[in-house]
């Protein structure tokens, strides 16, 4: 157990719909990541966020969105839903503090399934 | 942009070493990280080079060459539990890390 917990486990919706995943990091940790992999593309770096501003942003798509929380917990927004989406998101977090290297640990995932 | 090429399958028979290795391309990065992920669960940290040469935890050892664009994750006495998927990462300011596409290890009795 990383310590890091993410909601829903499984979350089964229809194309066009919205949905919210929600991680919440480890006890200390500032800095949360999110993730997409889908069977194709791997492990895809999608947002950053640093005690609760966006730190970083990868390949993520307009119609997705996340946030931080004072209490750090992390919400991903994914809106008008296609079945390319389908996929296992992932949250981490580390306490990133700059300069040298902070392991970041991951959460069990949301498995997103788009019909 | 950044991007890595990892072999997609290695096979390797219990109790024996097996090396992944990992390109990558990029201008700039902090080190190589490798995490390891089974069937789908959540990736777990096995390993950092910030600086060439090699790092060694237990059974598991990394390596990197930033003249090469190289490195590697050498996995010794080899037990059925290391059945998983590899991933190599580049670990970049901020801590984002931007990752290979996987090697999926199958250990053999």
């Amino acid at each position: 157990d990383s310590g890091v917990t993410q909601t829903p486990k499984h979350l089964i919706t229809a194309t066009g719909q919205r949905v919210t995943l929600r991680c919440s990091p480890r006890s200390g940790d500032l800095s949360v990541y999110w993730y997409q992999q889908s069977l194709d593309q791997g492990l895809q770096f999608l947002i950053q966020y640093y005690n609760g501003e966006e730190r970083a942003k990868g390949n993520i798509l307009e119609r997705f969105s996340a946030q931080q929380f004072p209490d750090l917990h992390s919400e991903l927004n994914l809106s008008s839903l296609e079945l390319g989406d389908s996929a296992l998101y992932f949250c981490a977090s580390s306490v990133y503090r700059g300069g040298s290297y902070n392991e970041q640990f991951f959460g069990p995932g949301t498995r997103l399934t788009v019909l | 942009g950044q991007s890595l090429e990892q072999p997609s399958e290695v096979t390797a028979v219990e109790g024996a070493i097996v090396q992944i290795n990992c390109t990558y391309q990029t201008s700039g990065f902090y080190g190589l990280s490798w995490y390891q992920q089974h069937d789908g669960g959540a990736p777990t940290f096995l390993s950092y080079n910030g600086l060439d040469g090699l790092e060694e935890t237990g059974r598991f050892s990394s390596f990197l060459s930033r003249s090469d664009s190289y490195g590697y994750l050498l996995l010794q006495e080899l037990q059925m539990k290391d059945s998983a998927s590899y991933f190599c990462a580049l670990y970049n300011q901020g801590g984002k890390l931007i990752f290979g596409q996987g090697t999926e290890l199958s250990v053999k009795p």
